[in-house]
């Protein structure tokens, strides 16, 4: 069972565009993570979002953690091929536990 | 620094032989430490964690164990190892509201 679910799982758009990653539950989480993974790596903490209707901005980046805290967005505006990677994200259940999404997998073509 | 050293980085095995793989980290002691396995390109499974020395939660019925028998040690195990232990094997600390990640061992079972 999948706590959590991210769409789309893929995605490929050209360098420029802009493009949104949802994450969604029926559980509402304490915090909501965001990764970046590259291949043959672990994952990259981007952004913890804590309170409902938080938004979060990292350069070309925003986050959005819902209001009843159980979803969020992760928009990125004018893509870049540095931006390809499966991007995850991970919300905390209960203490000490984090479960993650099943990925979304970004190829931004130059 | 907060750094986690995992190793090996690959590592191919025969069905039913051992298995184990070693965590240790840095920066501040008695850290959260987790085990996660990862099937290619897709989300992280949860499958053990500790909150200290020799304490260990599983989160997955499984044929893998854990141990941690020092602050700053984590071990995943296995007597006979499976087809299906195949995967991406990355260990992780809790940190600043999410997870610092080692590099990952990839595990194939032949």
């Amino acid at each position: 069972t999948q706590l959590l679910e991210q769409s789309p799982q893929f995605l490929s758009i050209q360098e420029g565009e802009n493009l949104t990653v949802y994450c969604n539950s029926s559980s509402v989480f304490s915090s909501l993570q965001w990764y970046r993974q590259e291949p043959g790596e672990g994952p990259v903490l981007l952004v913890t979002v804590v309170t409902g209707g938080e938004v979060k901005k990292l350069k070309r980046l925003t986050f959005q953690f819902g209001d009843a805290r159980k979803d969020s967005s992760l928009h990125i505006t004018a893509a870049q091929p540095g931006d390809t990677g499966l991007y995850l994200c991970a919300g905390e259940y209960n203490f000490n536990k984090f479960y993650f999404g099943s990925g979304t997998k970004l190829n931004v073509k130059p | 620094s907060q750094t986690i050293h995992q190793w090996p980085a690959t590592l191919v095995q025969p069905v039913g032989s051992p298995l184990s793989l070693e965590c240790t980290v840095e920066g501040t002691s008695n850290p959260n430490l987790y085990w996660y396995r990862q099937a290619a390109g897709r989300g992280l499974q949860l499958l053990f964690y500790s909150v200290g020395i020799g304490q260990i939660s599983s989160e997955v019925p499984q044929n893998l164990s854990a141990s941690r028998p020092q602050d700053r040690q984590f071990i995943l195990s296995s007597k006979k190892l499976l087809l299906s232990d195949s995967g991406f094997y990355l260990c992780a600390r809790r940190f600043l509201g999410g997870y610092t990640f080692g590099s990952g061992t990839r595990l194939t079972v032949v």
